[in-house]
């Protein structure tokens, strides 16, 4: 059974700060690692997809990918309060089309 | 505008009667899912598909069919709904051009009475 564990949260942090998230995987055939912002009611967006180790800047947002420890995780640098969402994780399985998504981080943004 | 549809967006069934979720994107994208996304569950997915014709299952394909007889379209199909299969569905496209990067459908709430 292929994982994808995400901390429920909820994450709160004030405004400006910087919010933190993580994403672990079980699958070490994994080779596309995406992050999704999931707004109440609505469909997931994509934020940011990686491939390879280290880190990749986009913006307000980092994603970092260390494959060694199975580890993935996404930055919000100076978060808004419209960052209040839940975040997924998306890890793709033995087809590159085959994908598993942990159960989300809501993120609370407080003014 | 580049999108993925889906249709009815709202729909309210019985036990056994058969119904269709369509899905359509224009974005030319060879790679089609379709999920379900439950509480504390997040989303999982049901069947993909490759291309026109090429369909594979994801990891919950029971009780669900999928065809792709055109590129821009790939239909959810439930023969004999059961209450277990209420949930909020989602279609997504992606290419790999892109990375594999899914786009995703507003998403169609079941209920199956």
């Amino acid at each position: 059974q292929k994982e994808v564990e995400q901390n429920s949260g909820p994450l709160s942090v004030p405004e400006g700060a910087i919010a933190s998230l993580n994403c672990t995987y079980s699958d070490r055939v994994s080779q596309s690692f995406f992050w999704y912002r999931q707004y109440s009611g609505k469909s997931p967006e994509l934020i940011m997809s990686i491939y390879s180790n280290g880190d990749k800047e986009d913006g307000r947002f980092t994603a970092q990918l260390n494959k060694a420890s199975q580890y993935v995780s996404l930055l919000i640098r100076d978060s808004q309060p419209s960052d209040s969402a839940t975040y997924l994780c998306a890890v793709n399985g033995d087809h590159f089309n085959k994908f598993y998504f942990g159960s989300g981080t809501k993120l609370n943004v407080k003014p | 505008e580049a999108q993925v549809t889906q249709n009815p967006r709202y729909l309210i069934t019985v036990t056994g009667k058969k119904l269709t979720v369509t899905c359509s994107q224009n974005m030319n994208h060879e790679y089609m899912s379709w999920y379900r996304q439950d509480p504390g569950l997040g989303l999982r997915q049901i069947y993909y598909s490759m291309n026109v014709e090429v369909t594979d299952k994801g990891d919950v394909p029971e009780g669900y069919k999928v065809s792709r007889k055109e590129k821009r379209n790939f239909p959810l199909i439930l023969e004999s709904p059961s209450p277990n299969q209420t949930s909020l569905y989602f279609c997504a496209s992606s290419d790999s051009g892109k990375g594999y990067e899914q786009y995703f459908g507003p998403g169609t709430r079941l209920t199956v009475t």
